[in-house]
């Protein structure tokens, strides 16, 4: 029930294209949906966020599509570039649970120049 | 640049060491976290400290000994480790009380246990 699926584990783009990474989720009580982005040797970094009584969310090139009674969510990243390849993770929490990140597995994004 | 700094970037050691890894923050947040993460997979939450207490242990090996001497700094006190415990450690820190995933990851300490 506390699992998060993400899909697909890895992906190739090519520069300029749209990178489409998905999530789903069981728990209903979950609070909050963010996106962390990891490049190799480095920690996780907060890339964008979500909370359920929002639909979309748009960072510029990232955008967050969240459907609630899909128990679905997905980044998207447009027009890609070759520095936005990195694993990503989508991740839910509860807020009275701060800081315990349920994580995807991860999807390895490369975008070919 | 990260405002999470974590020493050493690398650790090496033997089964029978005692050896400690550091993270210091400078942000003001009030909740401190150790994570592990191991090659391809997902961090996994350790400890969870908030407001310089211990709130989350899930329930990690009494070999790993966490510490949070003040609000800007926390520590991992490893003794007795395995070979399995080799990994990415990674601190990271929340403003508040630790009442959201908005978490600031440092880019962590590659331990290996030889």
């Amino acid at each position: 029930q506390q699992q998060v699926k993400q899909s697909p584990q890895s992906l190739i783009v090519q520069k300029g294209g749209i990178s489409i990474i998905n999530c789903a989720y069981e728990n209903t009580a979950f609070d909050y949906f963010p996106w962390y982005q990891q490049f190799p040797g480095k920690g996780p970094a907060l890339l964008i966020a979500i909370r359920p009584d929002v639909s979309e969310k748009k960072e510029g090139r990232f955008t967050i599509s969240f459907n609630k009674s899909a128990k679905q969510f997905s980044l998207h990243i447009m027009d890609s570039q070759p520095g936005d390849s990195a694993t990503y993770f989508c991740a839910a929490s509860f807020d009275n649970q701060g800081g315990k990140l349920i994580f995807g597995q991860g999807t390895e994004l490369s975008v070919k120049p | 640049d990260t405002e999470v700094t974590q020493t050493p970037k690398h650790l090496v050691m033997g089964m029978t060491n005692k050896k400690s890894l550091k993270c210091e923050q400078h942000m003001g947040h009030r909740a401190m976290y150790w994570y592990k993460q191991k090659a391809k997979k997902p961090p996994e939450l350790m400890f969870v400290y908030s407001y310089e207490k211990l709130s989350i242990n899930e329930s990690v090996p009494s070999r790993f000994s966490p510490e949070c001497p003040n609000s800007s700094l926390l520590n991992l006190h490893l003794h007795a480790l395995q070979p399995e415990d080799s990994a990415l450690y990674l601190c990271a820190s929340s403003p508040g009380s630790a009442n959201t995933g908005e978490l600031f990851f440092g880019e962590g300490s590659r331990l290996t246990v030889l």
